[in-house]
């Protein structure tokens, strides 16, 4: 799987949207990103994942850029909730090569008051 | 509750003691992940099954290190002769094919003394 590259924290006003930032320049055609957040002593959770077009749920939005090579995960109105660690994660998602997600260090957003 | 189980919740061990984890996955998901996460450390890959067959296990931290899933249901994760250096956080996760969208449980917290 692709390596990613995140900033290893940032800070957003509670009720400002948060935009995480993700560079994945290494891809391959057939990877998907994914995006998890983990909220401190749970498990990680899933929030969104998208190929090429951009994905919108009820979570978050996930802006992939044309070339593939970035992306963005957006928490438009964050709250004090919201504050966890981002994970973006790049995998296969078919083939007999479809095990576990590879996990970097991620982002810790902080939402402030 | 019908997420991902796990359990102990924590587990305080001598070194050199066996311990033993167990995870009830999502009644209807045929693949089973565990993870160790160290402090500040994003969750780390060890072995999957699909169904009753562990279908990667080259990632498992040592041959201390066994995974179990019977009839494909529960699983189990031994450590043996544990070392201080096991104590971490052993995560679950479940899901129902080859996608990315990974359900977590709380986790296992092992203390090794």
């Amino acid at each position: 799987d692709a390596k990613t590259t995140q900033p290893p924290s940032m800070d957003c006003a509670e009720g400002r949207a948060a935009n995480l930032p993700c560079n994945h320049s290494t891809i391959s055609g057939n990877e998907y990103v994914y995006w998890y957040r983990q909220i401190h002593s749970q498990g990680p959770q899933y929030i969104i994942h998208g190929l090429k077009n951009n994905e919108t749920n009820e979570m978050a939005s996930l802006i992939i850029t044309e070339d593939r090579k970035s992306s963005t995960l957006i928490l438009p109105h964050a709250t004090l909730r919201d504050t966890a660690v981002y994970y973006c994660i790049v995998r296969v998602d078919s083939g007999g090569g479809a095990d576990g997600l590879t996990f970097g260090k991620g982002t810790h957003l902080i939402i402030q008051p | 509750d019908t997420g991902v189980s796990q359990n102990p919740r924590h587990k305080i061990t001598k070194r050199g003691q066996n311990v033993t984890f167990r995870c009830d996955p999502i009644s209807e998901h045929n693949r089973l992940y565990w993870y160790r996460q160290t402090l500040g450390q994003g969750p780390e890959f060890l072995t999957y099954f699909q169904n009753e067959a562990q279908l990667e296990k080259s990632r498992l931290l040592s041959d201390r290190f066994s995974a179990e899933r019977p009839k494909g249901s529960f699983s189990t994760l031994e450590i043996q002769r544990t070392e201080q250096g096991d104590s971490a956080m052993y995560l679950c996760a479940s899901n129902a094919g080859r996608g990315g969208e990974l359900f977590f449980g709380e986790g296992s917290r092992l203390t090794v003394l």
